[in-house]
Protein backbone atom coordinates (compact mmCIF):
# COMPACT_ATOMS: atom_id res chain seq x y z
CA UNK A 1 0.00 0.00 0.00
CA UNK A 2 1.56 3.15 -1.11
CA UNK A 3 2.13 6.07 0.96
CA UNK A 4 0.54 9.60 0.28
CA UNK A 5 1.73 10.74 -3.17
CA UNK A 6 2.91 14.42 -3.48
CA UNK A 7 3.82 15.68 -6.18
CA UNK A 8 5.84 17.35 -8.29
CA UNK A 9 8.42 17.32 -4.94
CA UNK A 10 9.69 20.77 -5.92
CA UNK A 11 7.63 24.02 -8.30
CA UNK A 12 9.19 26.40 -9.20
CA UNK A 13 7.10 29.78 -10.15
CA UNK A 14 7.41 33.15 -11.03
CA UNK A 15 5.44 35.81 -9.10
CA UNK A 16 1.94 35.86 -10.76
CA UNK A 17 1.77 32.42 -12.14
CA UNK A 18 -0.60 30.17 -10.89
CA UNK A 19 0.81 26.87 -8.72
CA UNK A 20 -1.06 23.29 -8.50
CA UNK A 21 0.01 20.88 -5.94
CA UNK A 22 -1.47 17.48 -6.18
CA UNK A 23 -1.54 15.09 -3.34
CA UNK A 24 -2.95 11.27 -3.76
CA UNK A 25 -4.06 9.47 -0.23
CA UNK A 26 -3.31 6.60 0.77
CA UNK A 27 -5.90 3.80 -0.78
CA UNK A 28 -9.36 3.87 1.30
CA UNK A 29 -8.63 7.02 3.06
CA UNK A 30 -11.54 9.63 2.49
CA UNK A 31 -9.90 12.19 4.37
CA UNK A 32 -7.46 15.03 3.27
CA UNK A 33 -5.77 17.68 5.31
CA UNK A 34 -3.31 20.22 3.45
CA UNK A 35 -0.63 22.37 5.72
CA UNK A 36 1.82 24.95 4.82
CA UNK A 37 5.07 25.28 6.40
CA UNK A 38 7.49 28.07 6.53
CA UNK A 39 10.82 27.55 6.68
CA UNK A 40 12.33 27.25 10.68
CA UNK A 41 8.41 27.33 11.64
CA UNK A 42 5.80 24.80 12.65
CA UNK A 43 3.29 23.31 10.44
CA UNK A 44 -0.53 25.52 9.77
CA UNK A 45 -3.30 24.21 9.39
CA UNK A 46 -4.67 24.83 5.84
CA UNK A 47 -7.89 22.83 4.80
CA UNK A 48 -9.81 19.57 5.59
CA UNK A 49 -11.21 18.02 2.49
CA UNK A 50 -13.45 14.78 2.27
CA UNK A 51 -14.84 13.24 -1.15
CA UNK A 52 -16.17 15.98 -2.67
CA UNK A 53 -16.85 18.63 -0.11
CA UNK A 54 -14.84 21.23 2.28
CA UNK A 55 -15.10 20.36 5.72
CA UNK A 56 -13.15 23.07 7.51
CA UNK A 57 -11.63 25.52 5.13
CA UNK A 58 -10.46 28.44 8.74
CA UNK A 59 -6.54 27.94 7.88
CA UNK A 60 -6.93 29.20 3.80
CA UNK A 61 -6.08 32.59 3.21
CA UNK A 62 -9.42 34.38 1.69
CA UNK A 63 -7.96 34.68 -1.90
CA UNK A 64 -5.81 33.04 -4.33
CA UNK A 65 -5.77 29.90 -2.35
CA UNK A 66 -8.11 26.60 -3.08
CA UNK A 67 -8.44 23.25 -2.77
CA UNK A 68 -10.71 20.82 -3.95
CA UNK A 69 -10.63 16.60 -3.81
CA UNK A 70 -12.92 15.28 -6.56
CA UNK A 71 -14.83 12.21 -6.52
CA UNK A 72 -12.13 10.39 -8.63
CA UNK A 73 -8.32 11.57 -8.75
CA UNK A 74 -5.96 13.57 -6.54
CA UNK A 75 -6.65 16.71 -3.93
CA UNK A 76 -5.70 19.64 -5.58
CA UNK A 77 -4.18 22.94 -3.69
CA UNK A 78 -4.41 25.76 -6.26
CA UNK A 79 -2.49 29.00 -5.93
CA UNK A 80 -3.22 31.73 -8.12
CA UNK A 81 -1.30 34.83 -9.17
CA UNK A 82 1.62 33.15 -6.64
CA UNK A 83 3.90 35.76 -4.08
CA UNK A 84 7.32 35.44 -2.96
CA UNK A 85 5.37 34.87 0.55
CA UNK A 86 3.78 31.38 -0.89
CA UNK A 87 7.50 30.00 -0.91
CA UNK A 88 7.08 27.31 1.79
CA UNK A 89 6.70 23.46 2.09
CA UNK A 90 3.55 22.30 1.46
CA UNK A 91 2.03 18.99 3.49
CA UNK A 92 -0.68 17.26 2.85
CA UNK A 93 -2.10 14.57 5.00
CA UNK A 94 -4.78 11.29 4.86
CA UNK A 95 -6.51 9.15 6.84
CA UNK A 96 -9.43 6.98 6.95
CA UNK A 97 -11.54 8.40 8.94
CA UNK A 98 -11.92 11.46 11.66
CA UNK A 99 -12.08 9.95 14.68
CA UNK A 100 -10.32 10.47 18.01
CA UNK A 101 -8.28 7.75 17.52
CA UNK A 102 -7.35 7.70 14.11
CA UNK A 103 -3.22 7.99 12.80
CA UNK A 104 -3.18 10.49 10.07
CA UNK A 105 -0.18 9.67 7.15
CA UNK A 106 1.69 12.55 5.91
CA UNK A 107 3.52 13.18 1.83
CA UNK A 108 6.96 14.22 1.28
CA UNK A 109 5.94 17.79 0.70
CA UNK A 110 5.95 19.71 -2.26
CA UNK A 111 8.04 22.91 -2.48
CA UNK A 112 7.54 25.54 -3.90
CA UNK A 113 9.87 28.36 -4.57
CA UNK A 114 8.39 31.53 -6.11
CA UNK A 115 10.92 33.62 -7.82
CA UNK B 1 -8.60 23.87 21.94
CA UNK B 2 -6.15 22.34 24.43
CA UNK B 3 -2.57 23.73 23.82
CA UNK B 4 0.39 22.42 24.52
CA UNK B 5 3.67 23.72 25.51
CA UNK B 6 6.83 22.08 24.85
CA UNK B 7 10.65 23.17 25.19
CA UNK B 8 11.86 24.66 21.81
CA UNK B 9 15.19 22.67 21.78
CA UNK B 10 16.80 19.69 23.54
CA UNK B 11 20.63 18.10 23.60
CA UNK B 12 21.44 14.79 23.98
CA UNK B 13 23.97 12.15 22.88
CA UNK B 14 23.89 8.90 21.43
CA UNK B 15 22.88 6.23 23.61
CA UNK B 16 21.08 8.49 26.45
CA UNK B 17 16.97 8.44 26.94
CA UNK B 18 15.49 11.69 26.45
CA UNK B 19 11.92 12.49 27.84
CA UNK B 20 10.30 15.14 26.33
CA UNK B 21 7.54 16.49 28.68
CA UNK B 22 4.57 18.70 27.09
CA UNK B 23 2.43 20.66 29.31
CA UNK B 24 -1.40 20.72 28.35
CA UNK B 25 -3.27 22.00 31.16
CA UNK B 26 -6.75 22.42 29.99
CA UNK B 27 -7.00 18.87 28.04
CA UNK B 28 -10.20 18.00 27.51
CA UNK B 29 -11.95 14.42 29.13
CA UNK B 30 -12.04 13.12 25.42
CA UNK B 31 -8.70 14.20 24.48
CA UNK B 32 -5.92 12.21 22.96
CA UNK B 33 -2.66 12.34 23.20
CA UNK B 34 -0.34 11.95 20.10
CA UNK B 35 3.38 12.82 18.86
CA UNK B 36 4.67 12.98 15.78
CA UNK B 37 8.54 13.10 14.79
CA UNK B 38 9.69 14.92 11.59
CA UNK B 39 12.44 14.98 9.84
CA UNK B 40 14.10 18.04 7.93
CA UNK B 41 12.44 17.92 4.83
CA UNK B 42 10.07 15.57 5.33
CA UNK B 43 6.37 15.04 6.32
CA UNK B 44 5.47 14.08 10.12
CA UNK B 45 5.48 10.85 11.46
CA UNK B 46 3.06 9.29 13.79
CA UNK B 47 5.35 8.14 16.74
CA UNK B 48 2.95 7.54 19.39
CA UNK B 49 -0.83 7.91 21.14
CA UNK B 50 -2.25 7.12 24.66
CA UNK B 51 -5.22 8.58 26.72
CA UNK B 52 -3.83 7.69 30.41
CA UNK B 53 -1.62 6.11 32.04
CA UNK B 54 2.03 4.30 29.72
CA UNK B 55 1.78 3.25 26.35
CA UNK B 56 4.94 1.48 24.77
CA UNK B 57 5.61 1.11 21.21
CA UNK B 58 8.63 -0.12 19.31
CA UNK B 59 10.05 3.46 18.82
CA UNK B 60 8.88 4.83 21.94
CA UNK B 61 6.99 5.41 25.53
CA UNK B 62 4.47 7.47 26.48
CA UNK B 63 3.70 8.63 30.30
CA UNK B 64 0.76 9.91 31.11
CA UNK B 65 0.53 10.96 34.80
CA UNK B 66 -3.38 10.52 36.16
CA UNK B 67 -4.76 14.56 35.96
CA UNK B 68 -3.23 14.22 32.08
CA UNK B 69 -2.26 18.03 32.33
CA UNK B 70 1.28 17.11 30.95
CA UNK B 71 2.70 13.66 29.49
CA UNK B 72 6.52 12.69 28.57
CA UNK B 73 7.58 11.05 24.99
CA UNK B 74 10.80 8.83 26.11
CA UNK B 75 12.90 7.48 23.40
CA UNK B 76 15.16 4.89 24.88
CA UNK B 77 18.78 4.83 23.71
CA UNK B 78 18.73 8.02 21.03
CA UNK B 79 21.23 7.59 18.12
CA UNK B 80 22.19 10.42 15.54
CA UNK B 81 19.44 9.61 13.39
CA UNK B 82 16.43 10.26 16.08
CA UNK B 83 17.55 14.47 15.34
CA UNK B 84 14.37 15.98 14.70
CA UNK B 85 11.46 17.80 15.86
CA UNK B 86 8.74 16.16 17.71
CA UNK B 87 5.12 17.65 18.03
CA UNK B 88 2.58 17.11 20.99
CA UNK B 89 -0.70 17.43 19.88
CA UNK B 90 -3.71 16.87 22.21
CA UNK B 91 -7.53 16.33 21.14
CA UNK B 92 -6.50 14.61 18.02
CA UNK B 93 -9.84 14.93 15.34
CA UNK B 94 -11.84 16.60 18.22
CA UNK B 95 -11.52 19.95 16.17
CA UNK B 96 -13.79 19.40 13.07
CA UNK B 97 -11.23 16.79 11.95
CA UNK B 98 -7.58 18.64 11.51
CA UNK B 99 -4.52 18.18 13.61
CA UNK B 100 -2.95 21.18 15.34
CA UNK B 101 0.70 21.41 15.59
CA UNK B 102 2.21 23.59 17.91
CA UNK B 103 5.87 24.73 18.03
CA UNK B 104 7.39 21.32 18.22
CA UNK B 105 11.18 20.42 20.30
CA UNK B 106 14.15 20.39 17.85
CA UNK B 107 15.75 17.79 18.93
CA UNK B 108 19.70 17.45 18.50
CA UNK B 109 21.42 14.05 19.39
CA UNK B 110 25.30 14.47 19.28
CA UNK B 111 28.36 11.79 18.68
Amino acid sequence: NAGVMQNPRHLVRRRGQEARLRCSPMKGHSHVYWYRQLPEEGLKFMVYLQKENIIDESGMPKERFSAEFPKEGPSILRIQQVVRGDSAAYFCASSPKSGMNTEAFFGQGTRLTVV
Amino acid sequence: LAKTTQPISMDSYEGQEVNITCSHNNIATNDYITWYQQFPSQGPRFIIQGYKTKVTNEVASLFIPADRKSSTLSLPRVSLSDTAVYYCLVGLYNQGGKLIFGQGTELSVKP
